[in-house]
């Protein structure tokens, strides 16, 4: 099994819709989360951190459950801007950052 | 501030060549990652350098080798190039604790 899985799309939305994407991770020792985002042929830059306790960054929603070991993004009110590769990272106590394979969302107009 | 700067940005070379990537990392970060991302994957951990050393590596041959200099920045050699080795090649800096990376850009390589 894959250290970090997630459902790779693509996820065709209209704009203004409400997207969630999920990503389970095997390794229960994982210590910190994050999304990164990546658009075609750039670099991925961070979008959020994801704590314990669920945060919101604006339109964004990021949710851990350590107990399912799965970690969550919603996008609400989608802009075509938000059309991306979403990348789901984790990281464990002291080593590097492991990174799914992505997940791609189109946001159409 | 500058960020994290790769160079070259694209690289063409004949398989068997080998091959030198450069990085500067983010100011006021002191540990360089590699990542090899090929197309429609997820970056893969390469090795990761701390205090001019190796401190850890992903499932790379030892064709992939690197080396870290007093200032922190870095070099990713990769030797006896293979087709296969095409891909997006990733630097990151980052300065501990648990915060994200800072990547660079990138250097694409393509081995023909």
């Amino acid at each position: 099994r894959k250290e970090v899985e997630q459902d790779p799309g693509p996820f065709n939305v209209p704009e203004g819709a409400t997207v969630a994407f999920n990503c389970t991770y095997s390794n229960s020792a994982s210590q910190s989360f994050f999304w990164y985002r990546q658009d075609c042929r750039k670099e991925p830059k961070l979008l959020m951190s994801v704590y314990s306790s669920g945060n919101e960054d604006g339109r964004f929603t990021a949710q851990l459950n350590r107990a399912s070991q799965y970690i969550s993004l919603l996008i609400r009110d989608s802009k075509l801007s938000d059309s991306a590769t979403y990348l789901c990272v984790l990281r464990n106590y002291g080593q590097n950052f492991v990174f799914g394979p992505g997940t791609r969302l189109s946001v159409l107009p | 501030d500058a960020g994290v700067t790769q160079s070259p940005t694209h690289l063409i070379k004949t398989r068997g060549q080998q091959v030198t990537l450069r990085c500067s990392p983010k100011s006021g970060h002191d540990t360089v990652s590699w990542y090899q991302q090929a197309l429609g994957q997820g970056p893969q951990f390469i090795f990761q350098y701390y205090e001019e050393e190796e401190r850890q590596r992903g499932n790379f041959p030892d064709r992939f080798s690197g080396h870290q200099f007093p200032n922190y920045s870095s070099e990713l050699n990769v030797n006896a190039l293979l087709l296969g080795d095409s891909a997006l090649y990733l630097c990151a800096s980052s300065s501990g604790g648990d915060y994200g990376y800072t990547f660079g850009s990138g250097t694409r390589l393509t081995v023909v």
